[in-house]
């Protein structure tokens, strides 16, 4: 059985701050990772996507991938208020376009002004 | 670029008709198509990988009469609910991805309330 364990939360930080998210995924041969934000009533928005070990960072956004430990984490730096939302991460075959993905039961977070 | 379009948003019906959700890729052919459903406070959950020219692939204990899948052309998924009772009220959402590397495009979601 394939899959994805997320901390549902709810994770709270105060503006400004840095929010941690963590997942960790059963499936050895997942190749591609993915981070969704979704709002109340709204289909999940790519955030990021990683495929390597280490850091990929995008603006505000960092993604890391630890393979050997089956680990994947978003960082958010400067949490917004608008950052408020359900994170799902989701683990991914090789062939993206033919292989569908596995999603966490999602975090929480939640930024206070 | 890799849009996903789905109708209707939303959508009421009585118990015992059925409704038709349209998923469509405006912009790129996907071969495969992915429905998932989301009860609240729920995560997604995969039901069925719809091919292109083929039968669509069920995910265990998703009713395969039920809910019918019809993927016709190389941008357009349809998804039947059958006989549709209040259980099956649900967000329902489609996903596609043009090619590997890219990422999984999400259409908007259909919310199906069924009385």
């Amino acid at each position: 059985q394939k899959e994805v364990e997320q901390n549902s939360g709810p994770l709270s930080v105060p503006e400004g701050a840095i929010a941690s998210l963590n997942c960790t995924y059963s499936d050895r041969g997942s190749q591609s990772f993915f981070w969704y934000r979704q709002y109340s009533g709204k289909s999940p928005e790519l955030i990021m996507f990683i495929y390597s070990n280490g850091d990929k960072e995008d603006g505000r956004f960092t993604a890391q991938l630890n393979k050997a430990s089956q680990y994947v984490s978003l960082l958010i730096r400067d949490s917004q208020p608008s950052d408020s939302a359900t994170y799902l991460c989701a683990g991914g075959g090789a062939n993206q376009a033919g292989t569908a993905l596995i999603f966490g039961k999602g975090t929480t977070l939640s930024v206070s002004s | 670029g890799a849009v996903v379009s789905q109708h209707p948003s939303w959508v009421i019906c009585k118990s015992g008709t059925s409704v038709k959700i349209e998923c469509r890729s405006l912009d790129f052919q996907a071969t495969t198509m992915f429905w998932y459903r989301q009860f609240p406070k729920q995560s997604l959950m995969l039901m069925a990988t719809s091919n292109e020219g083929s039968k669509a692939t069920y995910e265990q204990g998703v009713e395969k009469d039920k809910f019918l899948i019809n993927h016709a052309s190389l941008t357009l998924s349809t998804l039947t609910v059958t006989s549709a009772h209040p259980e099956d009220s649900s967000f329902y959402i489609c996903s596609a991805s043009p090619r590997t590397s890219y990422g999984y495009t999400f259409g908007s979601g259909t919310r199906l309330t069924v009385v």
